[in-house]
């Protein structure tokens, strides 16, 4: 099956830092997903992002599909951008077989 | 319009005990799949449904089962429990099929003891 692997595993950053996270995948996809794991576990939605660029307030991602990576933005970041973010495809040809990476775990701290 | 529905948000039960949880999906989302989180496995997908049909199964025992109901709401269902089954599970529905966005509810906390 397809592989999704994200970097940095773990990121601490001094609160009004930038940062940008990876996420590489070994097969081509038609969806791609960021989300961010709140304290009690829900994923919440950043980007639907198959491809191209797309923008919400101090977020950007990027999603290169040709080369099989996407790349997450976060500038300024304040404490509560803490948690883990996820990147989630769904590879050609699979009805909702999502494949997850293994996360970034961010701590701002301030 | 509401989220996704996950009943019940906690729960606790014994080795060998089964555990039905429940989703409600987003109003006019037709597909609803689920998902285990544990610490050493991360994410992984369980199944998918589309019109009361499994359209797609992950890597996980026969325990492991689900359905839909024709208003679209799942359930699934883990026999015989074990320790291992201890994990928070994720639902999530999406309205364009098959590549539509996925909307996650706040999911289900089961403990096995």
């Amino acid at each position: 099956g397809i592989q999704v692997e994200q970097s940095p595993p773990d990121l601490i950053l001094q609160e009004g830092a930038n940062s940008t996270l990876r996420c590489n995948f070994s097969d081509s996809v038609n969806n791609l997903q960021w989300f961010h794991q709140n304290p009690w576990g829900q994923l919440i939605n950043l980007f639907y992002i198959p491809s191209g660029t797309k923008q919400n307030g101090r977020l950007s991602a990027t999603t290169v599909a040709t080369e099989r990576y996407s790349l997450l933005y976060i500038s300024s970041s304040q404490t509560t951008d803490s948690g883990v973010y996820f990147c989630a495809v769904l590879n050609s040809g699979g009805y909702q077989k999502v494949t997850f990476g293994t996360g970034t775990k961010l701590q701002v701290i301030p | 319009k509401a989220g996704v529905t996950q009943t019940p948000r906690y729960l606790i039960k014994t080795r060998g005990q089964q555990v039905t949880l429940s989703c409600s999906p987003i109003s006019g989302h037709r597909s609803v799949s689920w998902y285990q989180q544990t610490p050493g496995q991360g994410l992984q997908f369980l199944f998918e449904y589309f019109s009361e049909t499994q359209r797609n199964k992950g890597n996980f025992p026969g325990r492991f089962s689900g359905r839909q109901f024709s208003n679209s709401r799942s359930e699934m269902n883990v026999s015989t429990l074990e320790l291992g089954d201890s994990a928070l599970y994720l639902c999530a529905s999406t309205d364009r099929d098959p590549t539509g966005e996925l909307f996650f509810g706040e999911g289900s906390r089961l403990t096995v003891l």
